[in-house]
């Protein structure tokens, strides 16, 4: 069946610097979307992916779908405390969507 | 408000004591879908439904099941639960046409 996979399952990062959390499919996907779950909260939907290569920005979060469909990439340029959370990629097969495990960020004052 | 209910948020519940937990959405949507959060696992999909009387199994459906008789209800009912069903569970709702669920308030379930 079709698994996510994500990494790093945890990120601590300083104030001010830029990290990277990738996705990986074992399957080609329809789409890609990506949710962000504060502690204690609940996923909140941040964007969607589609096209092959896609790239899309939202303020310092740039997001990124591969070539074959398979992998997506979130890069947060000068990280901030208001970035702490767990941020879920989650592939669309035919009709289910499957998460990946997560990427949990710290950050460093 | 737009926005996805569910109850209880929280429920401590003994071995085999029939429980339901309840999820509804006002926002016409047809899609929902119900999830389980556990510690390095993410979100494991439970079961999922189109539409009304159209259900089907996600990823870890064992021990659950769920109807959908009206638009705007998805019940999750646990028929005798078990302590490995212990989990923080989310319903979802999305509309057909626009793209990403929007999530409840979760319901951290106990069973001891």
């Amino acid at each position: 069946g079709q698994q996510v996979m994500q990494i790093p399952q945890y990120q601590h990062v300083q104030e001010g610097e830029d990290f990277t959390t990738y996705c990986n499919s074992s399957t080609t996907l329809s789409n890609i979307q990506w949710y962000k779950q504060r502690p204690g909260g609940h996923p909140v939907f941040l964007i969607q992916l589609v096209k092959s290569g896609e790239v899309k920005k939202q303020k310092r979060l740039t997001f990124q779908f591969g070539e074959a469909k398979k992998n997506s990439s979130l890069h947060i340029t000068a990280t901030q405390t208001t970035d702490v959370g767990t941020y879920f990629c989650a592939g669309q097969g035919d009709y289910k969507l499957s998460f990946g495990a997560g990427t949990t960020v710290t950050v460093r004052a | 408000e737009a926005q996805v209910t569910q109850n209880p948020r929280y429920l401590i519940t003994v071995t085999g004591k029939k429980l339901t937990v309840t999820c509804s959405q006002n926002m016409n949507h047809e899609y929902m879908s119900w999830y389980r959060q556990d510690p390095g696992l993410g979100l494991r999909q439970i079961y999922y439904s189109m539409n009304v009387e159209v259900t089907d199994k996600g990823d870890v459906p064992e021990g659950y099941k769920v109807s959908r008789k009206e638009k705007r209800n998805f019940p999750l009912i646990l028929e005798s639960p078990s302590p490995n069903q212990t989990s923080l569970y989310f319903c979802a709702s999305k509309d057909r046409e626009r793209y990403g669920y929007t999530f409840g308030s979760g319901t951290r379930l106990t069973v001891v």
